[in-house]
């Protein structure tokens, strides 16, 4: 069965700062892997969908890789801001599992 | 457009109660979606339609849990009885696709949040 991990749980950064939030999976036949953002009290916003046949996505000031072989994705966001804090999560998208997210706080 | 809409927003009722969410979604998707999200167990998939059809619904952890797609535009889901275990967060999603072999996103409702005394 298929199983998303997300590290950190939770991360506090400060403004400006570049981040990586990680995320890894036992089965590597996915077809795709997304990540999504989750606001206090509000569902989930897509921000990237990767193919299994793309390494990454690029929108904005996030960025997002995929290496199917080492079961493993990150979320790269560049230069942090306040406005980015939220809880992020992937979902795998073979058995449509989602991780449990990594809460991020951005300080100014 | 309209996004993914779930009513109502706050739910808090009684133990033995019957609760009935709601869910409308996005016009033209053809496959919804319910998930539950707990800070223990995080978002978990209860089950989806397609075309208004279950196509999976092992994720329904009990028979007091029931879903319906009457048609196109309205899903459902039921507890009866509720129980205080099942307070959560309950989402419906929708998309015009699995999600798992397209590039089509899901869309998410805000979610009803779930309290049973």
């Amino acid at each position: 069965k298929q199983e998303v991990t997300q590290i950190p749980a939770a991360l506090s950064v400060p403004e400006g700062e570049n981040l990586v939030l990680n995320c890894s999976f036992t089965d590597s036949a996915i077809y795709n892997l997304q990540w999504f953002r989750q606001d206090p009290g509000k569902g989930l916003t897509s921000l990237l969908l990767i193919q299994s046949s793309q390494r990454e996505q690029t929108s904005g000031r996030l960025n997002a890789s995929l290496d199917k072989s080492s079961g493993r994705s990150t979320l790269y966001i560049a230069a942090s801001q306040p406005g980015d804090s939220a809880t992020y999560l992937c979902k795998a998208g073979t058995a449509l599992i989602f991780g449990k997210g990594t809460t991020l706080s951005v300080s100014s | 457009d309209a996004g993914v809409i779930q009513s109502p927003r706050h739910e808090v009722t009684e133990m033995g109660q019957e609760v009935t969410l709601r869910c409308k979604p996005i016009s033209g998707h053809d496959y919804l979606f319910w998930y539950r999200q707990t800070m223990m167990r995080g978002l978990e998939l209860l089950i989806y339609f397609n075309n208004n059809v279950p196509i999976d619904d092992s994720g329904m952890p009990e028979d007091r849990f029931s879903a319906k797609m009457p048609n196109a535009s309205f899903s459902t889901l039921k507890i009866q009885p509720s129980e205080p275990r099942d307070s959560a967060v309950y989402f419906c999603a929708s998309s015009s696709s699995p999600g798992q072999d397209s590039n089509q996103p899901q869309h998410f409702g805000d979610g009803t949040r779930l309290s049973i005394l």
